[in-house]
């Protein structure tokens, strides 16, 4: 079993809708998560980290579950530029090695 | 202020060739990663540097990789000798504080993209 699990799409959705994606974590021990995003043959950046209380940013909304170990983001009113690839990654912060989902790639059509 | 700079972009090498890859940090950034990316797979953790010390390096595949950081500035991340399965996108990362959240935040480079044919 991956230690971050998420579909890899691809999603394919019109400008304007709203999307959400969702990514599962084994290790229980995960205390600090985040999801990034990846354009085609670019490095990884950082979009949000993601609180146990919930947090938003902008059109963007991560929810944590610590009880199910799930992991959660929602964009609204989507827009061609989001159009890349969101990772979601978790630490258990003994170590500060990132562990990363696959991705899953976004597709925002016209 | 300059990001994290990756130097080659690009590097295709023949089995059994030793490959050299490099990165400089964000200036001041004591905390250095690498990590890979192999084609239809996550991005795996290799190793940490803080300084010049190597923090963790369990996720070194073998000991053809070879990870340095003298002076605590730049790393260079030595393949010796390459097989086929190294190829993919090697990226570095720095970071200045270490803690928990978005205090710690990772900036990466670019990538070097490795083919070994």
């Amino acid at each position: 079993r991956k230690e971050v699990e998420q579909d890899p799409g691809p999603f394919n959705v019109p400008e304007g809708a709203t999307v959400a994606f969702n990514c599962t974590y084994s290790n229980s021990a995960s205390q600090s998560f985040f999801w990034y995003r990846q354009d085609c043959r670019k490095e990884p950046k950082l979009l949000m980290s993601v609180y146990s209380s919930g947090n938003e940013d902008g059109r963007f909304t991560a929810q944590l579950n610590r009880a199910s170990q799930y992991i959660s983001l929602l964009i609204r009113d989507s827009k061609l530029s989001d159009s890349a690839t969101y990772l979601c990654v978790v630490t258990d912060d003994s170590n500060y090695q990132l562990i990363w989902g696959a991705g899953t790639k976004l597709i925002i059509k016209p | 202020e300059a990001g994290v700079t990756q130097f080659p972009s690009h590097s295709v090498i023949e089995k059994g060739q030793t490959v050299t890859l490099r990165c400089d940090p964000i200036s001041g950034h004591d905390n250095l990663y690498w990590y890979r990316r192999v084609m239809g797979k996550e991005i795996k953790f290799l190793l940490h540097f803080v300084k010049e010390s190597k923090q963790d390096e369990s996720g070194m595949p073998n000991n053809r990789f070879l990870a340095e950081r003298t002076g605590g500035t730049y790393s260079t991340l030595k393949v010796q000798p390459a097989e086929l399965e190294d190829s993919g996108v090697y990226f570095c990362a720095s970071s200045h504080v270490r803690g928990t959240g978005a205090s710690y935040e990772q900036y990466f480079g670019p990538g070097t993209r490795l083919t070994v044919t």
